[in-house]
């Protein structure tokens, strides 16, 4: 299983809802992120796990809150969102994370579509 | 600050017309450079990582190379299932390994 998948693909919430979206990986890598792609621009990136623990976070709103279960899934639950905020979320992961370590490619998966009303 | 600078931002061929991307970088002792291709609503898939200098990495049409301040996608006699956008991502050398600097992209379009 070489690949990273997504849930929901699309999805569509007002500015009271609560939801979640959810990554899985099932190739063995301990760093797993999550970014932000809005229309024409290239990925942003918002939060780092590494080995299952937060390590990177890029100064994103409290409304947005990443959980890493365990080391195959990541977890972004959204609360209070504004229109501002749709976005296509993308999840990657990497094998290996740390200073200095040589080139880590990140493998992203299809994203899911998110539409705030 | 690191900046990467991919040019043209939009690229329009026929179909069998061969040319390249450009991706350069400011970067001084990158870990990595890599190319992805992203088709529109979808997440970017990965293409390839080059390293050092003078390396070179082929996959179908496409051949990646890199100098000390640039890499280049070349697009051998393109088809229209070529046509998305092409990122380039930098791995600078300090810090973590996890921040990528990416480009704004080309937009290739390969017409019939």
């Amino acid at each position: 299983d070489t690949e990273v998948t997504q849930t929901p693909k699309h999805l569509v919430m007002g500015m009271t809802n609560k939801k979640s979206l959810k990554c899985e990986q099932h190739m063995g890598h301990r760093a797993m992120y999550w970014y932000k792609q809005k229309a024409k621009k290239p990925p942003e990136l918002m939060f780092v796990y590494s080995y299952e623990k937060l390590s990177i976070n890029e100064s994103v709103p409290s409304r947005f809150s990443p959980e890493c279960p365990n080391s195959s899934l990541l977890n972004l639950h959204l609360h209070a969102l504004q229109p501002e905020d749709s976005a296509l979320y993308l999840c990657a992961s990497s094998l290996r994370v740390g200073a200095g370590l040589p080139y880590n490619e990140q493998f992203f998966g299809p994203g899911t579509r998110l539409t705030v009303l | 600050e690191d900046q990467v600078t991919q040019s043209p931002e939009a690229l329009r061929l026929q179909e069998g017309e061969s040319s390249s991307l450009n991706c350069s970088y400011t970067v001084s002792g990158l870990r990595g450079l890599f190319w992805y291709r992203q088709d529109p609503g979808k997440g970017p898939e990965f293409l390839f990582t080059l390293y050092s200098a003078g390396e070179e990495k082929e996959k179908e049409r496409l051949k990646a190379t890199l100098t000390k301040k640039e890499s280049f996608l070349h697009i051998t006699a393109p088809k229209p299932e070529d046509s998305a956008t092409y990122l380039c991502a930098v791995q600078p050398p300090q810090g973590g390994s996890e921040k990528l600097v990416f480009g704004k992209g080309t937009k290739l379009t390969v017409n019939p």
